[in-house]
């Protein structure tokens, strides 16, 4: 592919439903990176994975997000039970190894109501 | 550990100005050191890079050298243009740990 590609591109929801976000790294890229943006903020680290393995998990704001990876490829971050808190630019990156340029999806624009 | 300090902004500057974006970073080990751009509206791009001490990374009239002895990779353009505005990140790779980016700094060029 391209480019990293996440989709949706924007998400409007209700306070307490859950919402599967989703990240397609550029292919051949090991290593992928989850953050959060919220407005007129830095960026917030979440998650990486290396493969398929999530070595660290550190940035996870509470135990209503999770992440997962399959095959290598594709992400999917998930938030439970959503917050009007929760609202943020969520971004996701892969690289071809740690340490290596990050290249950034366009972003999932989040809002819960 | 590892983190990288970024100059604060909103940083306001009229066209041709020159420009200085301060960053400075705490690493173990040799980290990579890089500077991302974000345009209004748009995602996060790689705007240049310097893998080990002394290197200079440039790109698009912008530059940055990796100072080991100083910690810093501070960012340069000798004369700014109204398309320059933009969100500037200064981010720390490093083996074996996450990437770390600084907060961000906002330019607004003027014409």
């Amino acid at each position: 592919g391209a480019g990293v590609s996440q989709s949706p591109s924007n998400k409007v929801t209700e306070k307490g439903k859950d919402v599967e976000l989703r990240c397609d790294p550029i292919s051949g890229h090991t290593a992928l990176y989850w953050y959060r943006q919220s407005l007129g903020q830095g960026l917030e680290f979440l998650i990486y994975f290396q493969g398929n393995s999530a070595p660290d998990k550190s940035g996870l704001p509470s135990d209503r997000f999770s992440a997962e990876r399959t095959g290598g490829s594709v992400s999917t971050l998930t938030i439970q039970r959503t917050q009007q808190e929760d609202s943020a630019v969520y971004l996701c990156a892969s690289s071809l190894a740690q340490a290596n340029e990050q290249f950034f999806g366009p972003g999932t624009r989040l809002t819960v109501l | 550990g590892n983190s990288v300090t970024q100059m604060e902004g909103p940083v306001t500057l009229s066209e041709e100005a020159f420009l200085t974006i301060n960053c400075t970073y705490t690493a173990t080990g040799y980290p990579s050191l890089f500077w991302y751009v974000q345009y209004p509206g748009e995602g996060l791009q790689l705007l240049l890079k310097a893998t080990k001490a002394d290197d200079k990374g440039s790109n698009k009239g912008f530059e940055a050298t990796y100072r080991k002895e100083t910690t810093s990779f501070h960012l340069e353009k000798g004369s700014v243009q109204v398309s320059d505005s933009a969100v500037y990140f200064c981010a720390l790779g490093n083996t074996g740990n996450q990437f770390y980016f600084g907060t961000g700094t906002s330019l607004t060029v003027i014409p």
